[in-house]
């Protein structure tokens, strides 16, 4: 079945820093991923919807600029946290469907922690 | 916006039990509903769907029926496991785009 791979699993970092996150598709292609963050006890936030070789289209309210996201090649989308902060310490979630299909596979997530 | 509304709170209930975890939604038009659970360490993985009005989705011994008219889609099942401790999500997408609305989960916890 289809397989989406989150990396890192879990990442800790400074504040100020930046951090990637990859969203890979292991066994398909995938034109269009969806970039979801999770709160404590929350529900999942759709952040963007990332779209190979195009710009990401954003949510409203999320920052283009802070959470850079790049769909480089057909199984390959990457979140970048810019500057963060503690206040962006989340759980990070991807997702993904085969091109054409309308199911989604989502990745087991990415813990992000800044001090 | 359209959006989804869990029960609140944890459910723990003892093996055996029956299960119900109650989902209303609120949108335009005619979405389809989702059920979605999250084992721990593991993605979300889709449980069951219905697309349509007084649709039954089934699977794994879960069932839900999309109730337009309470704008429902609650989950059941008739006899947990303790196996089927997880978090589970309702969703909802409109324009089969996957773009996905979720409500906020709820952990089952359940005993032996």
């Amino acid at each position: 079945g289809a397989v989406v791979s989150q990396h890192p699993s879990r990442v800790i970092c400074k504040s100020g820093t930046s951090v990637k996150i990859e969203c890979r598709s292991l066994d398909f292609q995938a034109t269009t991923m969806f970039w979801y963050r999770q709160f404590p006890k929350k529900s999942l936030m759709l952040m963007a919807t990332s779209n190979e070789g195009s710009k990401a289209t954003y949510e409203q309210g999320v920052e283009k600029d802070k959470f850079l996201i790049n769909h480089a090649s057909l199984t390959l989308s990457t979140l970048t946290v810019t500057s963060a902060h503690p206040e962006d310490s989340s759980f990070y979630i991807c997702s993904a469907s085969p091109t054409g299909a309308n199911v989604l596979t989502f990745g087991a997530g990415s813990r992000l922690t800044v001090l | 916006g359209d959006s989804v509304t869990q029960m609140e709170g944890p459910v723990t209930l003892s093996e055996e039990a029956f299960l119900t975890i109650n989902c209303t939604y609120t949108a335009t038009g005619y979405p389809s509903l989702f059920w979605y659970v999250q084992y721990p360490g593991e993605g979300l993985q889709l449980l069951l769907k219905a697309t349509k009005a007084d649709d039954k989705g089934s699977n794994k011994g879960f069932e839900a029926t999309y109730r337009k008219e309470t704008t429902s889609f609650h989950l059941e099942k008739g006899s947990v496991q303790v196996s089927d401790s997880a978090v589970y999500f309702c969703a909802l997408t409109k324009y089969g785009n996957n773009r996905l609305a979720f409500g906020k989960g709820n952990q089952v916890v359940v005993i032996p």
